[in-house]
């Protein structure tokens, strides 16, 4: 089993909807949660970073931590155009100082 | 604030040569870590230097080596390329720490011919 699974998509979805992005892991000494956005030919850009579980808003952005299931989520409202990019989670924690990555959700929103 | 810059953004190399690749974090931040990203593999650890020490390593050969200097800034260097070392090296620095926020820069893309 992987540390980290992630459904690598495509996920393509119009302009204005909801989008859910989902990541689960085995190891439960991971305590850190990133959600990464990469444009094609760019580095990874950080776009939430969460401790723990529960929630965190960051305008059009939410992230979601599930400890007891060890699952967690991004949500964007009102996807737009310019979302669309792969998008990657990472967690580490514990002596687990390194990030482990998701392998990234290709998203595509359609104008 | 500038962000995290490496350089060079493109390198072409044969099989047995070695390569060096640079990287400036943020200011202010002293943690910088290496990453290597491939479509098989995802992104993978290589390791990581806090105060001109490597502090932390991933489970890549001894190919890969590292250093810091006294301003942050970092150098990863591999030698005897192999064509399997064809990647995107990234670079991403933290305050102090690896589980504090990782910002990456947009890498340096290497090909082995």
């Amino acid at each position: 089993q992987k540390e980290v699974e992630q459904d690598p998509g495509p996920l393509s979805v119009p302009e204005g909807a909801i989008v859910s992005l989902n990541c689960t892991y085995s190891n439960s000494a991971f305590q850190y949660f990133m959600w990464y956005r990469q444009y094609s030919r760019k580095g990874p850009e950080l776009l939430m970073y969460t401790y723990s579980s529960g929630n965190k808003e960051d305008g059009r952005f939410t992230a979601q931590v599930d400890k007891s299931s060890k699952y967690i989520s991004l949500f964007i409202r009102d996807s737009q155009p310019s979302d669309s990019a792969t998008y990657l989670c990472a967690m580490n924690g514990g002596s687990n100082y390194k990030l482990t990555f998701g392998k990234g959700t290709l998203l595509t929103v359609n104008p | 604030k500038a962000g995290v810059t490496q350089t060079p953004r493109y390198l072409i190399k044969t099989r047995g040569q070695q390569v060096t690749l640079s990287c400036s974090p943020i200011s202010g931040h002293r943690s910088v870590s290496w990453y290597q990203q491939t479509p098989g593999q995802g992104l993978q650890f290589l390791f990581e230097y806090f105060s001109e020490t490597q502090r932390n390593k991933g489970n890549f050969p001894g190919r890969f080596s590292g250093r810091q200097f006294s301003n942050s800034r970092s150098e990863m260097n591999v030698s005897t390329l192999e064509l399997g070392d064809s990647a995107l090296y990234l670079c991403a620095s933290s305050l102090d720490s690896m589980y504090q926020p990782q910002h990456f820069g947009d890498g340096t893309r290497l090909s082995i011919l």
